[in-house]
């Protein structure tokens, strides 16, 4: 298994501002996964951040407005940029420890984000 | 029609019953079946993992995959208040991961 962290846990923000959402992991992995869960929706796939490549993203998601970085094998953040009330949701890192891409996926314990 | 259907409840049980909680999915493709236990304002916690099909128990809890029917549950037994949750069903073509919606279980003393 892994553990992840985020920061923050939650946080409430403004119409038109940015959030940055910080992922660490206690084990070096290659591959992590940015989430979004909505109420009563499924988890939905925003990007996969690969260390010393850009992110891929989900149909749906762009760059721009979800930039990811992922600096080394422990660590990533995402942003969200100008934001809406539409994107008040949570936002979950995951990663598969090792490095499997689709075999198991452990979750961090999510940021709750509510945009007014 | 979705990859993953699950049914969203909620289900409410009595302490000690026997919980069946089902999915069921479209795409024969998926090899890789998995059980998530969320609590309220957490992150999904990794509960069972199953690869192709046939049973596998952990305590009181057993996952079955039914690859002919496309339909996966999860059983608990002597159901506690600490199961509580929203269970999350989650499969892998290998390629791609897809989770279903959550049932919200609880559990009453």
């Amino acid at each position: 298994s892994a553990v992840i962290s985020q920061k923050p846990s939650r946080d409430i923000c403004q119409r038109g501002t940015s959030l940055t959402i910080q992922c660490q992991v206690d084990s070096q992995v290659t591959m992590m996964f940015w989430y979004r869960q909505q109420p009563g929706q499924s988890l939905t796939l925003i990007a996969t951040a690969n260390q010393g490549s850009e992110a891929t993203y989900e149909s749906g998601f762009v760059i721009d407005k979800f930039p990811i970085s992922r600096p080394n094998l422990t660590f990533s953040t995402l942003t969200v940029s100008n934001m809406s009330p539409e994107d008040s949701s949570i936002y979950l890192c995951s990663v598969d420890p090792l490095d499997r891409i689709t075999d198991t996926q452990y979750f961090g314990p999510g940021t709750r984000l509510t945009v007014l | 029609q979705k990859e993953v259907e699950q049914d969203p409840g909620p289900l409410s049980v009595p302490e000690g019953a026997i919980v069946s909680l089902n999915c069921t999915y479209s795409n024969s493709a998926f090899q890789y079946f998995m059980w998530y236990r969320q609590y309220s304002r957490k992150g999904p916690e990794l509960l069972m993992y199953t690869y192709s099909s046939g049973n596998k128990e952990d305590g009181r809890f057993t996952a079955q995959v039914d690859k002919s029917s496309k339909y996966i549950s999860l059983f608990i037994r002597d159901s506690q208040p600490s199961d509580s949750a929203t269970y999350l069903c989650a499969m892998s073509t290998g390629n791609q991961f897809y989770f279903g919606t959550g049932t919200s279980l609880t559990v009453i003393p």
